[in-house]
C-alpha cells in the first residue's frame, strides 16, 4: 500500500510566521502535490513536482513556496502566514510517466490554523 | 463554469437501496477519470478508476459517457458505512494533474 505521511495532523501558528509542512511518500513516486481544501471550494492545487528539484505552480500558488530536495519528500512553505491560509492541507503522490494519468494517493492532511 | 461539477447533495438513501449520481466535466481532452471517497475530516481515498467501457467493483459501478461528458457512480445495496462524500475527478489536458469536483454527499440511513 502507498503510504503518504504528513508531519503534523494539527498545527497552530501566528500571523507572519514562516510555516513548514512536510510530506513523505514511500512508494518511489515521481509526482507529488500540495492541495488545500476549504468548505465550498473543494480541493485546490497549490504546487506540484514531477521530479527532484522540479516544481510548478498550481492554481493558487500565491503566498506559498515548495521544496523537493529528495524524491520522497515534498515540503510546503508559507513564507509569511496569514489568517486566510487557515485550511486543511493535503499532500498527494502518484506514479509518473505513461499516457494516462495515475490516481493520486493522499496523506492524512494537516489542519493548519493561523491566529 | 467549474471544470468538474457535482450535485452537492445530500442524497438520503435508505439502507439496502440503490443510489446513483453523476458529475459533468468540461475539458473534452480529459483522459482519465476517478471516483474518490472522503469521510468527514479525513483525506480522500481512491474508490475506483473509471474506464471507457464502464467498470464494476463489488457494489459500485462507474460509467463514462464521453459524448455527453459525464461520469456516473452507482451504489447497490447501500450500507451505513457508505455514508461519505464522493469526489469526481478528471485529468487535465497537460501533465499529471487532476481536477476534483466539489463532492456529492451521501447519507445512508437505517
Amino acid at each position: 500500500d502507498v503510504k503518504v505521511t504528513q508531519s503534523s495532523r494539527y498545527l497552530v501558528k501566528r500571523t507572519g510566521e514562516k510555516v513548514f509542512l512536510e510530506c513523505v511518500q514511500d512508494m518511489d513516486h515521481e509526482n507529488m502535490f500540495w492541495y488545500r481544501q476549504d468548505p465550498g471550494l473543494g480541493l485546490r492545487l497549490i504546487y506540484f513536482s514531477y521530479d527532484v528539484k522540479m516544481k510548478e505552480k498550481g492554481d493558487i500558488p500565491e503566498g506559498y513556496s515548495v521544496s523537493r530536495e529528495k524524491k520522497e519528500r515534498f515540503s510546503l512553505i508559507l513564507e509569511s502566514a496569514s489568517t486566510n491560509q487557515t485550511s486543511m492541507y493535503l499532500c498527494a503522490s502518484s506514479l509518473g510517466g505513461g499516457p494516462s494519468n495515475q490516481p493520486q494517493h493522499f496523506g492524512d492532511g494537516t489542519r493548519l490554523s493561523i491566529l | 463554469r467549474k471544470e468538474v461539477e457535482q450535485d452537492p447533495g445530500p442524497f438520503n438513501v435508505p439502507e439496502g437501496a440503490t443510489v446513483a449520481f453523476n458529475c459533468t466535466y468540461s475539458n473534452s481532452a480529459s483522459q482519465s477519470f476517478f471516483w474518490y471517497r472522503q469521510d468527514c475530516r479525513k483525506e480522500p481515498k481512491l474508490l475506483m478508476s473509471v474506464y471507457s467501457s464502464g467498470n464494476e467493483d463489488g457494489r459500485f459501478t462507474a460509467q463514462l459517457n464521453r459524448a455527453s461528458q459525464y461520469i456516473s457512480l452507482l451504489i447497490r445495496d447501500s450500507k451505513l458505512s457508505d455514508s461519505a462524500t464522493y469526489l469526481c475527478v478528471a485529468s487535465r489536458a497537460a501533465g499529471n494533474k487532476l481536477t476534483f469536483g466539489g463532492g456529492t454527499r451521501v447519507l445512508v440511513k437505517p
